[in-house]
């Protein structure tokens, strides 16, 4: 079975412009997870969805981010402007009903100029 | 606010010895535990989850969960080089599996 699948792998981009990292989860899994990863403040929850509905951003840092889940097998994570304090590593993870494991993709790298 | 602490380390054992890898929480409703492991580079692998107090073995790798003192631990036997990575202790407190991460141990292993 393939895995989370996240794109672009890494990104690189000026500040201001906007940047849209995407997530395909494990197919048959119903909750997915946004996170991001920095030295300074670790693995951070930004929003989380179970089957396609936003549960909690309470994560989310600011309005210059947003999510999206319009279907069960993709996810958007939108940053709009980006700043150089969004630069991070992005992981999504998912998780089937019932259970509690998470299996999180490969990451974004994220570097913001 | 909800909070998972760890020892940032780095905690460097010799090859063959045991590691013990601690984290306290402070939600005391919590209910599920979890270690996860990461590579430099990678992404998080889940390695062990426990939710009764007592011990869980799998392998080298031994959970220890004491509710009362709202803490867990992970145990490595036999530490191998290739066991060196960031530990991540997370929680999951809220019943939709939101875990709330530590900041993670990380584990050097030196022949």
């Amino acid at each position: 079975d393939a895995g989370v699948i996240q794109s672009p792998r890494h990104e690189v981009t000026e500040m201001g412009q906007e940047v849209t990292l995407r997530c395909k989860p494990i197919s048959g899994h119903n909750s997915l997870f946004w996170y991001r990863q920095t030295m300074m403040r670790g693995l951070e929850l930004l929003i989380y969805f179970n089957n396609n509905v936003p549960i909690d951003d309470s994560g989310m840092p600011e309005d210059r981010f947003s999510a999206k889940m319009p279907n069960a097998s993709f996810s958007t994570l939108k940053i709009q402007p980006s700043e150089p304090r969004d630069s991070a590593v992005y992981f999504c993870a998912s998780t089937r009903a019932g259970q509690e494991t998470q299996y999180f993709g490969p990451g974004t790298r994220l570097l913001v100029l | 606010q909800k909070e998972v602490e760890q020892n940032s380390g780095p905690l460097s054992v010799p090859e063959g010895a045991i590691a013990s890898l601690n984290c306290t929480y402070s939600d005391r409703g919590s209910q599920s535990f979890f270690w996860y492991r990461q590579y430099s580079g990678k992404s998080p692998e889940l390695i062990m989850s426990i939710y009764s107090n007592g011990d869980k073995e799998d392998g080298r790798f031994t959970a220890q969960l004491n509710k009362a003192s709202q803490y867990v631990s992970l145990l490595i036997r036999d530490s191998q080089p290739s066991d060196s990575a960031t530990y991540l202790c997370a929680v999951n407190s809220d019943g939709y599996n939101k875990l709330i991460f530590g900041a993670g141990t990380r584990l050097a292993v030196h022949p």
